[in-house]
């Protein structure tokens, strides 16, 4: 069974900070890592990974994939109040038949940024 | 806006009842997932449709249907509903049949009493 480990579960830390949330995972069959970041209601899509060492960057975010440690990080520089949300990893497997099936999601990172 | 809508946005039931959630995806998009989110167990997937075909079956329970109509609107069927049923459902849509980016809607809470 496909598995994805976030960490921390909670993190509070203070406007400008550097933050960085850890995913961890198991998974038969890669096909990729995405990143989510869930503010009140819907996930909105930050970044999906499938080659390991390339850093995808937008704005003061950024991620990246190590898949012989089947690990990624997201970091967030010089954080700002609206950063706050829960940050969610999962992960993406090829099926038997070669297309890609449903999202594992990890529990999420809440990330709150104090003024 | 992610230009998926979901209906209703709140929903309140009583045990053993049952319900329909309904999703209009993005217009273009073929495929359309549902996924259950409780506090305990996070988001977990339960069912994928492409262009009205079953594509991918997850953690749903026996007691759950979806189909994906000709419109490529999708219903999600809940039924003989229990308290831990309770929860938000989200349905989310992408252009292909493969997940990658998807584009959720805002969901609909569903609470049992």
């Amino acid at each position: 069974e496909d598995k994805v480990v976030q960490s921390p579960l909670s993190l509070v830390v203070h406007e400008g900070d550097t933050v960085t949330l850890n995913c961890s995972y198991e998974v038969t069959n890669f096909r990729s890592l995405l990143w989510y970041k869930q503010e009140k209601k819907a996930p909105t899509f930050l970044f999906m990974l499938t080659s390991s060492g390339i850093e995808k960057k937008s704005g003061r975010l950024s991620s990246i994939l190590d898949k012989k440690e089947l690990f990624s990080i997201l970091n967030i520089t010089a954080t700002q109040t609206g950063d706050s949300a829960v940050y969610l990893c999962a992960v993406e497997p090829w099926t038997a038949g070669g297309g890609a099936d449903g999202l594992t999601f990890g529990k999420g990172t809440h990330l709150i940024i104090q003024p | 806006d992610s230009g998926v809508t979901q209906t209703p946005k709140h929903l309140i039931t009583a045990t053993g009842q049952r319900v329909t959630l309904r999703c209009s995806p993005r217009s273009g998009d073929l495929s359309v997932y549902w996924y259950q989110q409780s506090l305990d167990q996070g988001l977990q997937f339960l069912i994928q449709y492409y262009n009205g075909e079953e594509r991918a079956k997850g953690n749903i329970l026996e007691r759950f249907s979806a189909q994906q109509f000709p419109d490529l609107h999708s219903e999600l069927n809940l039924s003989s509903l229990e308290l831990g049923d309770s929860a938000l459902y989200f349905c989310a849509s992408s252009q292909g049949a493969g997940t990658g980016e998807l584009f959720f809607g805002e969901g609909s809470r569903l609470t049992v009493l």
